[in-house]
């Protein structure tokens, strides 16, 4: 599996917009990125994916540069909800059929009241 | 609808014992993945199944094994326990046959701790 990098934390005031960055120099033209967040006690959870196009959804949105060797997770609005750890993951041709999913370390987020 | 469900939450089992932990995927969902967490590794991918046949499986002994029954349910069983795996093992499911943008759900894990 392609390899990303994340900071290991970052800290954020409440109500102040988030980036997280994710680089992965290594991707190939048929990965998809994905994020996916794990917040204290929970088992981690969807936030977005996308291959090439910038991606919104309720939760974030997902800035793909052109090259697409990284991408940033925007959180418009954090709230204290938002503290968790986000993990970028690439999927790849490789996981066609199936279902495994390769977690980094992750970035821990902070958020300041 | 329902999410994941895995049970028991918390587990408490001897060094030797063997243990059978489960997982009840969300409601059409036939792919169930299982992964341990634990603080020096982080998240690791252990296997998967999907009607009921394993496709996949992680770096992990034989001592852990698992199974997905009919109604896409499935167990895994780690035998011959050691300290080590002292973790949270949590489960995915998702829709499968995997479209390689699928997302994945999980539950809230069971906690495995080996005295």
């Amino acid at each position: 599996d392609a390899k990303t990098t994340q900071p290991n934390s970052m800290e954020s005031n409440e109500e102040e917009p988030v980036h997280l960055p994710c680089n992965h120099s290594t991707i190939s033209g048929t990965d998809y990125i994905h994020w996916y967040r794990q917040l204290p006690s929970q088992g981690p959870e969807y936030v977005i994916h996308g291959l090439t196009s910038n991606v919104n959804n309720r939760m974030a949105s997902l800035a793909i540069a052109e090259d697409r060797k990284s991408s940033t997770l925007i959180l418009h609005r954090a709230t204290l909800r938002d503290a968790a750890v986000y993990y970028c993951i690439l999927r790849g041709q490789s996981n066609f059929g199936n279902e495994k999913l390769t977690f980094g370390t992750g970035t821990r987020l902070t958020i300041i009241p | 609808k329902a999410g994941v469900t895995q049970t028991p939450r918390y587990l408490i089992k001897t060094r030797g014992q063997q243990v059978t932990l489960s997982c009840s995927p969300i409601s059409g969902h036939r792919s169930v993945s299982w992964y341990q967490q634990t603080p020096g590794q982080g998240l690791q991918f252990l296997f998967e199944y999907f009607s009921e046949t394993q496709r996949n499986k992680g770096n992990f002994p034989g001592r852990f094994s698992g199974r997905q029954f009919s109604n896409s349910r499935s167990e895994m069983n780690v035998s011959t326990l050691e300290l080590g795996d002292s973790a949270l093992y949590l489960c995915a499911s998702s829709l499968g046959p995997a479209p390689i943008s699928t997302e994945a759900f999980f539950g809230q894990g069971t906690r495995l701790t080996v005295v």
